[in-house]
């Protein structure tokens, strides 16, 4: 059982958007700004799309966006591709015991 | 290049030990937290420790506190893990993460190809 709760799977056609979300609570998600967001192929190691929420690292497309809203973290894909189709997994800071928490991920498949 | 690469993963026993490392090269390692993340096979990703840049702090998931135990040499640019009293829950595939700053408490921006990690009788 995941701390944040993610949908298992998303699809989406090529050219659209799609969003996933990650919900936690005011212990994770909702209290502090420290939401990232990875993208993991089958096979590869995950790769940081999305941190503090809303930032992208360089080298990241601009098709990629984050928000928040109250516990609940978004992720949006727009212009869909198919190199995007892979597994996405939120991250939170948490004020529990276990400082890191992830969700379960989600797979995203481009029709 | 930032490179993470893991090793010292392999077949075990329950209730036995192992050592995972983790050599990094292509940034100043002793300028980043470090930390450890496995995944299960066919499940997701969860957090296992993390250490900050001096070793000052060092933090746990509840699942391994008190059976593992993180260390790092800055002068090797080497992460390490320590594995006690495994478990077959334990089995995955270990990621070694680069953390952003010298805090533990900030996001992981580079990960490595993992090591696994088998428990079993």
């Amino acid at each position: 059982q995941s701390a944040l709760t993610q949908p298992a799977s998303v699809s989406g056609s090529p050219g659209q958007s799609i969003t996933i979300s990650c919900t936690g609570t005011s212990s994770d998600v909702g209290g502090y700004n420290y939401v990232s967001w990875y993208q993991q192929h089958p096979g590869k190691a995950p790769k940081l799309m999305i941190y503090d929420v809303t930032n992208r690292p360089s080298g990241v497309s601009n098709r990629f966006s984050g928000s928040k809203s109250g516990n609940t973290a978004s992720l949006t894909i727009s212009g869909l591709q198919a190199a995007d189709e892979a597994d996405y997994y939120c991250s939170s800071y948490s004020s529990r015991t276990t400082p890191w928490v992830f969700g379960g991920g989600t797979k995203l498949t481009v029709l | 290049e930032v490179q993470l690469v893991e090793s010292g993963g392999g077949l075990v026993q329950p209730g036995r030990s192992l050592r995972l490392s983790c050599a990094a090269s292509g940034f100043t390692f002793d300028d980043y937290a470090m930390h450890w993340v496995r995944q299960a096979p066919g499940k997701g990703l969860e957090w296992v420790s993390g250490i900050s840049w001096n070793s000052g702090r060092k933090d746990y998931a509840d699942s391994v506190r008190g059976r593992f135990t993180i260390s790092r040499d800055n002068a090797k640019n080497s992460l390490y893990l320590q594995m006690n009293n495994l478990r077959a829950e334990d089995t995955a595939l270990y990621y070694c993460a680069k953390g952003s700053t010298t805090g533990l408490y900030y996001y992981m921006d580079v990960w490595g190809k993992g090591t696994t990690v088998t428990v079993s009788s």
